[in-house]
């Protein structure tokens, strides 16, 4: 089926392990970007790329890194994971533009940091 | 500071009456303004929307309103079935943002049956 798919769907990490977490979208959408939902915080931007070879800094970028390795594939990596991090992951793509209603999720990363 | 705000974390109805969602935001220059709707265990999937040129759209069960003067927004569900309870969320764009979408914190819809 077309959409995005986000893996792993599940990931526990220590303190101060690293990470990446993959997306890939079969949509050819120009855009894409990576939201955390918190409980009562709803969904905050971290990092988008507008286009390919593109990235730009969201709402909540600190302790993430991003890199969109083709038109597909948007990663984002957690270099040294601390509690504050866990949350809800989720990818989405667009075309560039006025289509917000062409934002397609992923179905999440539900990350804990212990 | 949260530029959408969606003040009322949860609300239930009874299966056959009306659902309104309510969202508030403050920045003005939001011209475009969604609806999301998210079951547990799955990704937002797009509702409806509202361009700041217009207010209302409607599709089906689902309306929304804007008023632009009080920089609010509804949402609108006649009749509420089982199936909508769900987390819903309010978004606003802006071209001058590159039109990324910023979310409300969502509200939590029970249906009754």
């Amino acid at each position: 089926n077309a959409g995005v798919t986000q893996t792993p769907k599940f990931q526990v990490l220590k303190t101060g392990q690293s990470m990446t977490l993959q997306c890939a979208q079969d949509m050819n959408h120009n855009s894409m970007y990576w939201y955390r939902q918190d409980p009562g915080m709803g969904l905050r931007l971290i990092y988008y790329s507008a286009s390919e070879g593109t990235t730009d800094k969201g709402e909540v970028p600190n302790g993430y890194n991003v890199s969109r390795l083709n038109k597909r594939e948007f990663s984002l990596r957690l270099e040294s994971a601390a509690p504050s991090q866990t949350s809800v992951y989720f990818c989405a793509s667009s075309e560039s533009g006025r289509d917000g209603y062409g934002y397609t999720f992923g179905s999440g990363t539900r990350l804990t940091v212990v | 500071d949260q530029q959408v705000k969606q003040n009322s974390p949860s609300l239930s109805v009874q299966e056959g009456r009306i659902s309104i969602l309510n969202c508030d935001y403050t920045n003005s220059m939001f011209d475009y303004f969604l609806w999301y709707k998210k079951y547990p265990a799955e990704g937002p999937t797009f509702l409806i929307s509202i361009s700041s040129i217009k207010d209302k759209n409607e599709d089906g069960r689902f309306t929304v309103f804007l008023n632009k003067s009080a920089k609010h927004l509804s949402l609108h569900i006649v009749p509420s079935q089982p199936g909508d309870s769900a987390v819903y969320f309010c978004a606003a764009s802006a071209k001058e943002y590159g039109n990324k979408l910023v979310f409300g914190a969502g509200t939590i819809l029970r249906v009754k049956s």
